[in-house]
């Protein structure tokens, strides 16, 4: 089973700030690396699917980062709103298998 | 396009019974996943299949059946219910190749008691 790690476990941060968490995995075999929203009560939304060492993206005030060779993926949102409150997963499948394994996941208040 | 799509929405089930939850996508994705949603743990991969025909198991099988005849749907079958599964259920479909992200539906909540 891969193993997927994500820290903090939840955060709590005022209007405006900016913060960012992280998502860790066995960098052998990588594939690709999927971030997810999710909301309270509705489905996880994808955010971001990133596949080469190095790769940077962004939608809006939220970007992420990916280090393969360490095996790690950072997300950052800048400037919090109360709407950014959620739930933050990351899920990296292995090569040669689409077995998408989420981490525990990082929990997000944004406090107005 | 509907997405995915998942039946019922809830359901309470007792202790020992069966049911099946229905799940079923239009974009023509060949990778298909059952997901159940754990206080604190996130989702957790409980079967996944990669095609007609095709299954494994994830993380937490025990319990739980699937099955895929057609490329659209994949129901997920609870034989005898324990309290254990009470959780929601998500399925979530996947276009093949790296870039693609996981499409979900909108959860199915299930109570055992």
């Amino acid at each position: 089973i891969l193993n997927v790690e994500q820290s903090p476990q939840s955060l709590h941060v005022q209007e405006g700030d900016s913060t960012n968490f992280t998502c860790s995995f066995p960098s052998s075999n990588f594939y690709a690396l999927h971030w997810y929203r999710w909301e309270t009560a509705k489905s996880p939304e994808a955010l971001f699917v990133m596949t080469l060492n190095g790769d940077e993206k962004k939608k809006g005030r939220i970007s992420a980062t990916l280090n393969t060779k360490e095996g790690y993926s950072y997300l950052y949102i800048k400037g919090s709103q109360p709407e950014d409150s959620a739930t933050y997963l990351c899920a990296p499948p292995t090569s040669g298998t689409y077995k998408y394994i989420f981490g525990t996941g990082t929990r997000l208040k944004v406090l107005a | 396009n509907a997405g995915v799509t998942q039946t019922p929405k809830f359901r309470i089930l007792k202790i020992g019974q069966s049911m099946t939850l229905q799940c079923t996508q239009d974009m023509n994705h060949n990778y298909m996943y059952w997901y159940r949603q754990d206080p604190g743990m996130g989702l957790k991969l409980i079967y996944y299949s990669v095609g007609a025909g095709i299954t494994d198991k994830g993380e937490v099988p025990n319990g739980y059946n699937v099955s895929r005849s057609t490329t659209e749907d994949f129901p997920l079958r609870l034989e005898l219910a324990a309290p254990s599964q009470t959780s929601v259920y998500f399925c979530a479909s996947i276009l093949q190749g790296a870039n693609s992200p996981l499409h979900f539906g909108n959860g199915t909540r299930l109570t055992v008691t």
